[in-house]
């Protein structure tokens, strides 16, 4: 069956360490990967995309990894603050040509970031 | 810009009651989708539309119907609300075939059925 997990628990970090972040999926070929930022009773915010043929891309102090063989993206946020605390969602982009995309979204892990 | 507008924030019904949620966008896109967003579960597409007068069925359609009348609006009816659409909805948009480009969300719409 086709799935994307991300983790379900909450990863708890400390300000300044660097948290990472996964998205795994199985039985799909994605043509990207997005990555948005959830605050509580907020929309999601778009991050970062990475095509299937890019290693990794970089914006800031994010970090975004693509592994098509092992079938998961990374998600790093350097010099982490209490203002990085949100949920972040994975998103693959399966391209079935033009408008016809399919977005997939994961169930988002929640960061939180302590001071 | 406004962006992504959805109208109520906010909403209780009761089972079988029918009511509209409303998304409009200023950016011009001519993508517009709905999402519902539940506990334990992925955004889950509802419907979507690639322009004025074109609408398709996304993974859970059933239950809800959209029309797409000019390329601002696009809303989400429920016809007859059940306790399983009790959720958050979302609405979104983005250009048509940048798929290398993000979705504009709204700020969504708790929607209560019981």
């Amino acid at each position: 069956s086709q799935k994307i997990e991300q983790n379900s628990e909450a990863l708890n970090i400390q300000e300044g360490k660097t948290a990472t972040l996964t998205c795994n999926y199985t039985n799909y070929s994605p043509a990207y990967l997005q990555w948005y930022r959830q605050d509580p009773g907020r929309g999601p915010v778009f991050l970062l995309l990475i095509r299937e043929n890019e290693k990794e891309k970089r914006k800031e102090r994010l970090k975004v990894t693509f592994d098509t063989t092992l079938k998961q993206s990374l998600f790093h946020i350097t010099a982490s603050q209490p203002a990085d605390s949100a949920t972040y969602l994975c998103a693959l982009v399966l391209n079935y040509g033009g408008a016809t995309n399919k977005l997939i979204f994961g169930t988002g892990t929640l960061l939180a970031v302590q001071p | 810009n406004a962006g992504v507008t959805q109208t109520p924030k906010f909403q209780v019904l009761k089972t079988g009651q029918s009511m509209t949620l409303q998304c409009a966008q200023d950016m011009n896109h001519e993508y517009m989708s709905w999402y519902r967003q539940d506990p334990g579960m992925g955004l889950r597409l509802i419907h979507y539309s690639v322009g004025a007068g074109i609408t398709d069925q996304g993974e859970v359609p059933n239950g809800y119907n959209v029309s797409r009348s000019t390329t601002e609006d696009f809303p989400l009816r429920l016809l007859s609300a059940a306790p399983s659409q009790t959720s958050v909805y979302f609405c979104a948009s983005s250009l048509v075939g940048a798929w290398t480009g993000e979705l504009f969300f709204g700020e969504g719409s708790r929607l209560t059925v019981l």
